[in-house]
């Protein structure tokens, strides 16, 4: 069961990057990473996945580095409407034969400033 | 096309009750899953259904129970109803549910808030 680790709350000002990191150190070999965005009151949203070096859509880039014990999702340019919970998952064994569940965390909490 | 929609949006309940709660999924997509989100515990997995059957549980009492119905829609029931139940219940549907340590994107509903008094 790969647990993930990543910041509570991070801070930044609107135009700026922001990279926000997470630690998986026990991930399993074939998993692959994936981050949700979520704001109040609605379901969280799909970012981006990745299995290693870089990934980048139209949203976001997903940077893992060679060893995969952490990962980093990068948000170019941020704005209000970016402050958001994202949560870094990795999919953790079923209790169903063959079956995967995503275990969320407690997220990292983006505030954007004016 | 349509997102995923969960019904109702909002709840209130008293403690010993039961409750239904309703999800259609994206149209295409076999698997339901259920999450319930609270402040103190965060996003926690209930149970997954694909093609009629479930193939995964979280850890929830026996009182958290879930079905899905031919056309992939998905009901989650509650009964007696303790006031540690009130949350934000989220559904998600995607195409398919996983292979090796790839799963599919999820598409969640925007919730049904449950109150229990």
């Amino acid at each position: 069961l790969a647990k993930t680790t990543q910041p509570i709350s991070m801070d930044s000002y609107e135009g700026q990057e922001v990279n926000i990191t997470c630690s998986h150190n026990n991930i399993a070999t074939n998993d692959y990473i994936t981050w949700y965005q979520q704001f109040p009151s609605q379901g969280p949203r799909f970012i981006i996945q990745g299995y290693k070096t870089k990934v980048t859509n139209e949203v976001a880039s997903l940077f893992i580095p060679a060893d995969r014990k952490s990962s980093t999702l990068s948000l170019p340019r941020v704005s209000l409407s970016d402050t958001a919970v994202y949560y870094c998952l990795s999919p953790a064994q079923g209790s169903g034969a063959g079956s995967y569940q995503l275990t969320f965390g407690k997220g990292t909490k983006l505030s954007v400033i004016p | 096309k349509a997102g995923v929609t969960q019904t109702p949006r909002y709840l209130i309940k008293t403690r010993g009750q039961q409750v239904t709660l309703s999800c259609s999924p994206i149209s295409g997509h076999r698997s339901v899953s259920w999450y319930q989100q609270t402040p103190g515990q965060g996003l926690q997995f209930l149970f997954e259904y694909f093609s009629e059957t479930q193939r995964n549980k979280g850890n929830f009492p026996g009182r958290f129970s879930g079905r899905q119905f031919s056309n992939s829609r998905s009901e989650m029931n509650v009964s007696t109803l303790e006031l540690g139940d009130s949350a934000l219940y989220l559904c998600a549907s995607s195409p398919w549910s996983g292979s090796g340590g790839l799963l599919s994107p999820l598409h969640f509903g925007n919730g049904t808030r449950l109150t229990v008094t």
